[in-house]
């Protein structure tokens, strides 16, 4: 079985600049968990995704957005990019969302 | 609010020793999830092993293994026979399984340990 994919894995955007992210989970998978993580702050949770729906969110501005596809596939969307986004960008997928998460390669994103 | 702690930054052993890496959480839950993942310089994330709470029996994992302290609020990684492939950063994380209370899909993780095995 393929695992969780995310492209792209590298991403050089300036500032003020929108960027979307997309990750395909394992098949079968129907939830899918966004992640951030930097050196300063660590692995932080963006928000999880579940048919279609936003289940649930952390605490970031509103800047950051997701959606949710019918066949699971997710893409995340960043606006009005600033210096401190970039990051490595992981997305993570499971059953129900209640489980253990598998992790794609994720995308770093680097902002000029 | 759930915390999970990992108090060793950088952690190095010899090649074919034992190593044991060192996290505890605090929750007011009884049933919950416990996992280690694994992040190589490569940066993907590999789950390492897994335990549920509500389990007494500690997870292991051929040379991976966990002693769980649930009174404690403690969750160690052991790794018997180190190789230089486990050379990686080491998260200890936490999650709810439950469908309510926002909870879903949500790893809390610790700050990660630095593992490096020497030759």
């Amino acid at each position: 079985k393929a695992g969780v994919t995310q492209t792209p894995r590298y991403l050089i955007k300036t500032r003020g600049q929108q960027v979307t992210l997309s990750c395909s989970p394992i098949s079968g998978h129907r939830s899918v968990s966004w992640y951030q993580q930097t050196p300063g702050q660590g692995l932080q949770f963006l928000f999880e995704y579940f048919s279609e729906t936003q289940r649930n969110k952390g605490n970031f501005p509103g800047r950051f957005s997701g959606r949710q596809f019918s066949n699971s596939r997710s893409e995340m969307n960043v606006s009005t990019l600033e210096l401190g986004d970039s990051a490595l960008y992981l997305c993570a997928s499971s059953f129900l969302g209640l489980e253990t998460q598998y992790f794609g390669p994720g995308t770093r994103l680097l902002v000029l | 609010a759930q915390t999970v702690t990992q108090s060793q930054p950088e952690m190095s052993v010899q090649e074919a020793e034992t190593v044991t890496l060192s996290c505890t959480y605090d929750t007011s839950e009884s049933n919950y999830y416990l996992f280690w993942y694994k992040q190589p310089p490569s940066r993907q994330m590999i789950l390492v092993i897994r335990q549920e709470a509500y389990k007494q029996q500690n997870a292991t994992e051929n040379r991976f293994s966990v002693n769980f302290q649930k009174a404690a609020k403690s969750f160690s990684l052991k790794i018997s026979d180190s190789q230089l492939g486990d050379t990686a950063m080491y998260f200890c994380a936490f999650m709810k399984p439950s469908n309510y209370g926002g909870s879903q899909g949500n790893l809390i993780f610790g700050k990660g340990t630095k593992l490096s095995v020497k030759p």
